[in-house]
């Protein structure tokens, strides 16, 4: 596998399910995101890890749960989704330096997310 | 205020043409970065170019060049010779010195292609 992954590609699930969405990448990369892109809106932030600590969260409502186990994998955990949570997941990677050197992310296919 | 803007929702372009993607941006920050997204309709975003905003050359890959005009804040994506394959959603994007882990994203422009 190369660049960043996401399973799965597609997944629909009902109000009540469990769920989570995997990421890995394979860049040797040392941070990772979590983004929602809903039809019509501008790309959101959702999570950052740096070095496997979360360093950003967005306002995410908390059915939303990320878990990073180490620098190369990153989860999102689903529980009690609503149906505007419906959207498309990626998930990116990138090599933050100590200078802000504004390395460009390296995106995942994504994951098409409907909640019944 | 919107920190991206990109003021073209869709554009048509004939193959082979030159076309011009439009963005500005809003920062009071004096170190940023800017870049643009090409979204396929698989999803994916795939990096296209990086310009920082102390770099005084416009950035270039291959048919892309990033057109950075620092004092009016805009960073307009030109694409020479568009080919069938270019059709998608371009995304401009920023990286501020302030907020150094975020990334704000445009709206995106769809661009098409006709044979």
């Amino acid at each position: 596998e190369t660049g960043v992954t996401q399973t799965p590609r597609h997944l629909v699930m009902g109000m009540t399910n469990k769920k989570s969405l995997k990421c890995e990448q394979h860049l040797g990369h040392n941070a990772m995101y979590w983004y929602k892109q809903s039809a019509k809106k501008p790309l959101e932030l959702m999570f950052v890890y740096s070095l496997e600590e979360r360093v950003e969260n967005n306002s995410v409502p908390s059915r939303f749960s990320p878990e990073c186990p180490n620098s190369s994998h990153l989860f999102l955990h689903l529980h009690t989704l609503q149906p505007e949570d419906s959207a498309l997941y990626l998930c990116a990677s990138s090599q933050e330096g100590l200078y802000n050197s504004y390395n460009e992310q390296f995106f995942g296919p994504g994951t098409r997310l409907t909640v019944l | 205020a919107q920190k991206i803007t990109q003021t073209q929702p869709g554009m048509f372009v004939q193959e082979k043409e030159a076309v011009t993607l439009d963005c500005t941006y809003d920062t009071s920050d004096q170190s940023y970065g800017l870049f643009w997204y090409k979204q396929p309709s698989s999803g994916e975003m795939i990096f296209l170019i990086y310009q920082g905003s102390y770099d005084e050359q416009n950035a270039t890959e291959g048919r892309y060049s990033l057109n950075f005009q620092k004092a009016r804040k805009s960073a307009n994506l030109v694409i020479s010779a568009s080919q069938l394959g270019d059709s998608a959603m371009y995304f401009c994007a920023m990286r501020e010195h302030s907020s150094a882990s975020k990334i704000i994203f445009g709206s995106g422009t769809r661009l098409s292609i006709r044979p």
